[in-house]
């Protein structure tokens, strides 16, 4: 089974500080994901990555940075956190099987900004 | 971007069959059309997916209409554990969108 690890379920911050959201995979998909989740808004995608030390933006990628170094990582990064990030955060992960791809997702980590 | 239209909720009995509905009348023709769900405090999880015929599998069945603008996910007998959001997306080039899904509310 596909799994993907994101490296805290919940997390609490204070504003202006530089966060680091983890996510690992173990099926060496070739896609990775991180949305944020907010009540009556849905999942919103905020960057994305098709290969290693390679970034797209999505659409709410203000405030927002990635990092992907190894294939199998893919790390969120808020530069000043803010009270308006407070989210549930989700990583996936997809082979890269275009239309027909499949994304499996981790737990989500709750992060709460003060 | 080809983007869907679901409900905001829906409720079914348990061991009944439930439909659930998906609009997508901007679909192209090389659209699939995905359905996942989230159970309360999980991420989203993978349940189906076609692009013109009806597909089944262990989980659930799809029905896709014949001008593809609409489909519906199908729950054979509803059981307390699907209980969940329920999205259906268009995952094409960059098009990720998966809004608000529909709020299965399974009543015992």
């Amino acid at each position: 089974d596909v799994k993907v690890t994101q490296s805290s379920r919940y997390l609490v911050k204070r504003t202006g500080e530089k966060v680091f959201l983890e996510c690992v995979q173990d099926m060496d998909h070739e896609n990775m994901f991180w949305y944020r989740q907010d009540p009556g808004l849905g999942l919103r995608l905020i960057y994305f990555s098709y290969d290693v030390k390679m970034k797209e933006k999505g659409d709410i990628p203000e405030g927002y940075s990635v990092s992907r170094e190894k294939k199998e990582r893919f790390s969120l990064i808020l530069e000043s956190a803010s009270t308006n990030q407070t989210s549930m955060y989700l990583c996936a992960s997809s082979l890269g099987q275009g239309e027909r791809d499949i994304q499996y997702f981790g737990a989500g980590t709750r992060l709460s900004v003060l | 971007d080809a983007k869907t239209t679901q409900p905001n909720s829906m409720e079914s009995n348990e061991e009944e069959p439930v439909h659930l509905p998906c609009n997508h009348s901007t679909i192209s023709g090389t659209d699939y059309i995905h359905w996942y769900r989230q159970l309360p405090s999980q991420g989203p999880e993978y349940v189906i997916h076609g692009l013109t015929s009806n597909v089944n599998n262990r989980m659930a069945s799809l029905a896709i209409a014949e001008d593809r603008k609409s489909s519906t996910l199908i729950l054979h007998r509803a059981t307390l554990r699907d209980a969940a959001v329920y999205y259906c997306i268009l995952p094409g080039a960059n098009n990720l969108f998966f809004g608000t899904g529909t709020r299965l509310t399974v009543i015992p």
